[in-house]
């Protein structure tokens, strides 16, 4: 079974920009969750989607948004990016039970600048 | 707020010592899991720990759950600079759907 794959590796934007990540979980896998990981911050949850309605969501301001698709695949939007921003986002997959491992893809290393 | 707490947060040893990490917290889980993340990439699964008291072992960590299943620990004998990285529990509270991370153990194994 191929892994969870995250699109792009590598992205560069200027402030007041926005940006979107794309992620494609493990096939069956029909939660999908999304980090911020930062070296001063650790991991932080965004937010969970599970047949293609939230079902979770972080502390995040109204900026960060997300949303699934009917084949699981979800997508994450930043709006008016600030430095801030700069970071690994990271998705993960899982099984629909609550308790579930998760099984992360590589991550955007987004830079803001 | 639900938390799971690790200790220590960072650690550095030489090669060949023993660690154990803890990850702790007020609320019962269902299971627990613990990662390894190395700069740059995404945590990897490492196990799975569901019953009270469990132990599982994986060569050199071993994994155990606590009996209320509020605690877990992470022992590695015999470190390897292969073990270099932030080791994470996590794990959703017993009937939420809130999967949270712990607050991270970074280990440093010296050649």
């Amino acid at each position: 079974k191929a892994g969870v794959t995250q699109t792009p590796r590598y992205l560069i934007k200027t402030r007041g920009q926005q940006v979107t990540l794309s992620c494609s979980p493990i096939s069956g896998h029909r939660s999908v969750s999304w980090y911020q990981q930062t070296p001063g911050q650790g991991l932080q949850f965004l937010f969970e989607y599970f047949s293609e309605t939230q079902r979770n969501k972080g502390n995040f301001p109204g900026r960060f948004s997300g949303r699934q698709f009917s084949n699981s695949r979800s997508e994450m939007n930043v709006s008016t990016l600030e430095l801030g921003d700069s970071a690994l986002y990271l998705c993960a997959s899982s099984l629909e039970t609550p308790g579930n491992p998760q099984y992360f893809g590589p991550g955007t290393r987004l830079t803001v600048l | 707020t639900q938390l799971l707490e690790q200790s220590p947060q960072f650690l550095s040893i030489q090669e060949g010592e023993n660690l154990t990490v803890y990850c702790n917290s007020s609320s019962v889980f269902s299971s627990l899991q613990w990662y390894r993340q190395e700069p740059g990439e995404g945590p990897v699964l490492l196990v799975t720990v569901v019953t009270g008291g469990e132990v599982k072992k994986l060569k050199r960590l071993t994994f155990q759950f606590g009996d209320a299943r509020k605690d877990s620990s992470l022992h590695i004998t015999a470190a390897q600079p292969g073990d270099t990285g932030l080791y994470l529990c996590a794990g959703a509270p017993a009937g939420t759907y809130k999967y949270i991370f712990g607050t991270g153990t970074r280990l440093k194994v010296l050649a």
